[in-house]
C-alpha cells in the first residue's frame, strides 16, 4: 500500500463547477500536510498548507481528518486556469521525511 | 530575484554515459534535495544535503551521486549504474533542514527532463 494515495483522475469538470479531491495517508506519525499544484512539465508549487481546523484561501478549502487519516481539497467556481495536477504532500513527525502523492489531474473545460 | 535554477532543461544521454545535472540556488538555503518524478508516481527522494559538505542518501540513491562543496550548488550525477534514468528530475531547497516543515516551504527548481537514447 502506498504511504500517500490519491485518485489519479482525471477529473473533467465544466467551468464554475465545484470539485473535491481526497488523499489518504497510512502513517499515523504524519505531522504536516500540504497541497501542491503542478502544471504540465513544470515544477510543483505550494498551493496551501492543511491544518486540523481547516483552512480556506479564496476558492480553495483544505481539510484534515486525523482520525480517518485523510485530507481533502475543495475548489469552488472552477476556472480554466485551475487545470493542473494536485499533489498531496505529507511530512512525518520529526520532519525528516516528506512523502508526495502521485497527484490528481484536473481538467476544467469551457 | 531569488530562486532555484536547474540546467539543462532537457538532456539526452546515451546508454553507458554519466551525466551531471546542475542545481543552483541564491536563496541562502542550507538544505537542498534531489527528487525524481516518473509518470503516475509521486516524487521520490534521491539525495539530500542538510548543510555544505554533507549529504545523505534518500529512498532511491542507487546509480546516483552528489556533491555539496558550496552552499548554493548541489549537482547530481546520473551514472551508468542507474538502469532506468529517463525521468523528470527536480531540485528543491529549504531554509533549514525540515525539522518543522509547517513553517518552511520547499522551493523547487524548474526541473531537468532526462531521456536515455
Amino acid at each position: 500500500r502506498k504511504e500517500v494515495e490519491q485518485d489519479p483522475g482525471p477529473f473533467n469538470v465544466p467551468e464554475g463547477a465545484t470539485v473535491a479531491f481526497n488523499c489518504t495517508y497510512s502513517n499515523s506519525a504524519s505531522q504536516s500536510f500540504f497541497w501542491y499544484r503542478q502544471d504540465c512539465r513544470k515544477e510543483p508549487k505550494l498551493l496551501m498548507s492543511v491544518y486540523s481546523s481547516g483552512n480556506e484561501d479564496g476558492r480553495f478549502t483544505a481539510q484534515l481528518n486525523r482520525a480517518s487519516q485523510y485530507i481533502s481539497l475543495l475548489i469552488r467556481d472552477s476556472k480554466l486556469s485551475d487545470s493542473a495536477t494536485y499533489l498531496c504532500v505529507v511530512t512525518l513527525t520529526g520532519g525528516f521525511k516528506t512523502i508526495f502523492g502521485a497527484g490528481t489531474r484536473l481538467f476544467v473545460k469551457a | 530575484d531569488g530562486g532555484i535554477t536547474q540546467s539543462p532543461k532537457y538532456l539526452f544521454r546515451k546508454e553507458g554515459q554519466n551525466v551531471t545535472l546542475s542545481c543552483e540556488q541564491n536563496l541562502n538555503h542550507d538544505a537542498m534535495y534531489w527528487y525524481r518524478q516518473d509518470p503516475g508516481q509521486g516524487l521520490r527522494l534521491i539525495y539530500y544535503s542538510q548543510i555544505v559538505n554533507d549529504f545523505q542518501k534518500g529512498d532511491i540513491a542507487e546509480g546516483y551521486s552528489v556533491s555539496r562543496e558550496k552552499k548554493e550548488s548541489f549537482p547530481l550525477t546520473v551514472t551508468s549504474a542507474q538502469k532506468n534514468p529517463t525521468a523528470f528530475y527536480l531540485c528543491a531547497s529549504t531554509s533549514s533542514f525540515r525539522l518543522a516543515p509547517s513553517t518552511d516551504t520547499q522551493y523547487f527548481g524548474p526541473g531537468t527532463r532526462l531521456t536515455v537514447l
